[in-house]
């Protein structure tokens, strides 16, 4: 069964800091890894996807992700933090081939951003 | 853009009770799927749903638990006598096609059983 790790439930960054979440999967073949974000009382929107071709992905907002497949990870990235950027991240990953595509999602990493 | 639209936002019902949660996907989406997120917890898949049937569950997705797609537009979760432990939001989500496709998620419906 696949299953994903956001290490840090929490991270704490100030103003134009680089912001780093990481995300580590457990799957015997390398599945599609997603990067989904909840602001307050809204729902889950999609950030970035890695499904095939160049592993570093660009997303919306100024992030992006790396597929490293030797290290089963996909970290999300942003040089420099706004305050707009403070809300849930979580990645997520679907087994490649699967008929309900399924996502199984990490606990999520709570982002806050300092003045 | 076209979004996912879940009702009601937030729903209050004695244990017990039957509830239902209505969803209506992307208008060209052909996949729809409920999650569900306990407070504090992982969300968590619970069914998809593909050419009017489930094409996938989970283990929390038992027999107090239905889906339907009663007409062309809306696609409705039932939980059939609800627990205190299925307090819960509960999203709805469509996609155009699976593996790998963009899964898009509606707001929530957030569910409290009392």
């Amino acid at each position: 069964a696949q299953s994903v790790t956001q290490l840090g439930s929490h991270v704490s960054v100030s103003e134009g800091a680089l912001v780093l979440l990481r995300c580590n999967y457990s799957s015997s073949v390398p599945p599609y890894l997603f990067w989904y974000v909840q602001y307050p009382n809204q729902g889950l929107q999609l950030l970035l996807k890695y499904t095939t071709g160049a592993t570093l992905v660009k997303g919306i907002n100024g992030f992006e992700a790396e597929f490293k497949k030797s290290e089963t990870s996909f970290h999300l990235t942003k040089p420099s933090a706004h305050m707009s950027d403070a809300a849930e991240y979580f990645c997520a990953v679907s087994e490649r081939g699967n008929a309900g595509n399924m996502l199984t999602f990490g606990g999520g990493t709570r982002l806050m951003v300092k003045p | 853009e076209p979004e996912v639209t879940q009702t009601p936002s937030h729903q209050v019902t004695q244990m017990g009770q039957e509830v239902i949660l209505r969803c209506v996907p992307i208008s060209n989406h052909l996949y729809f799927y409920w999650y569900r997120q306990i407070l504090g917890q992982k969300v968590e898949f619970l069914v998809s749903f593909y050419n009017n049937e489930i094409s996938e569950k989970s283990e929390i997705f038992d027999d107090q638990f239905s889906v339907e797609r009663p007409d062309g537009s809306n696609f409705t979760l039932k939980i059939r006598s609800t627990k205190l432990e299925d307090s819960a939001m509960y999203f709805c989500a469509s996609s155009e096609g699976r593996a790998g496709n963009t899964i898009y998620f509606g707001e929530g419906s957030w569910l409290t059983v009392v």
